[in-house]
């Protein structure tokens, strides 16, 4: 099964970008790499997904390195209420079949 | 509104005094799971079901029982809690179709004491 590996912390400057990364070396060929983040004790809050191809929506961007080990999610203009903890997640299987690994999460700090 | 509902938010309990947490969804999803939060260890599975009748343990299933008899109902359960069970609860849904997110519920915040 593939695991993710995240730093425990980063402090970003409110409006600048913040890069979060994520090692996932384990993964294989069909897993999709996800990315949540929870603020205090709410449910986690859906960001961004991708498999191998770079990703972009409305809230982060979302880089692939070539050989999928790694990703880094990015905020392009942190605000402080993008402070919170940002969970990498790997869902196994071809066809969803269900089990989640969690990393650890990163604590982002937004700070003014 | 596409939702995760979990009831109840906060429950106070006893050891040993049966419970169960519900956990609907109005989504028609098939993959619905359930998750607990302690501080320091994140998220982590305690089951997870594919589809009605169909579950599986994931990380952490000691202590918990599930049932799917309807596709939108996942309730968790716990027989017997101990207050190692204490913890943050969180229910998820989600289509089986690939590549797709996860709705979390807003969780549930269970003390044993």
């Amino acid at each position: 099964d593939a695991k993710t590996t995240q730093p425990p912390s980063m402090d970003c400057a409110e409006g600048r970008a913040a890069n979060l990364p994520c090692n996932h070396s384990t993964i294989s060929g069909n897993e999709y790499v996800y990315w949540y983040r929870q603020i205090h004790s709410q449910g986690p809050q859906y960001i961004i997904h991708g498999l191998k191809n770079n990703e972009t929506n409305e809230m982060a961007s979302l880089i692939i390195t070539e050989d999928r080990k790694s990703s880094t999610l990015i905020l392009p203009h942190a605000t402080l209420r993008d402070t919170a903890v940002y969970y990498c997640i790997v869902r196994v299987g071809a066809s969803n079949t269900g089990k989640l690994i969690f990393g650890q999460g990163t604590t982002l700090q937004v700070k003014p | 509104e596409a939702q995760v509902t979990q009831n109840p938010r906060y429950l106070i309990t006893v050891t040993g005094k049966k419970l169960t947490v519900t956990c609907s969804q109005n989504m028609n999803h098939e993959y619905m799971s359930w998750y607990r939060q302690d501080p320091g260890l994140g998220l982590r599975q305690i089951y997870y079901s594919m589809n009605v009748e169909v579950t599986d343990k994931g990380d952490v299933p000691e202590g918990y029982k599930v049932s799917r008899k309807e596709k939108r109902n996942f309730p968790l359960i716990l027989e017997s809690p101990s207050p190692n069970q204490t913890s943050l609860y969180f229910c998820a849904s989600s289509s089986r179709e690939r590549g797709e997110k996860l709705f979390f519920g807003s969780g549930t915040q269970l003390s044993v004491l």
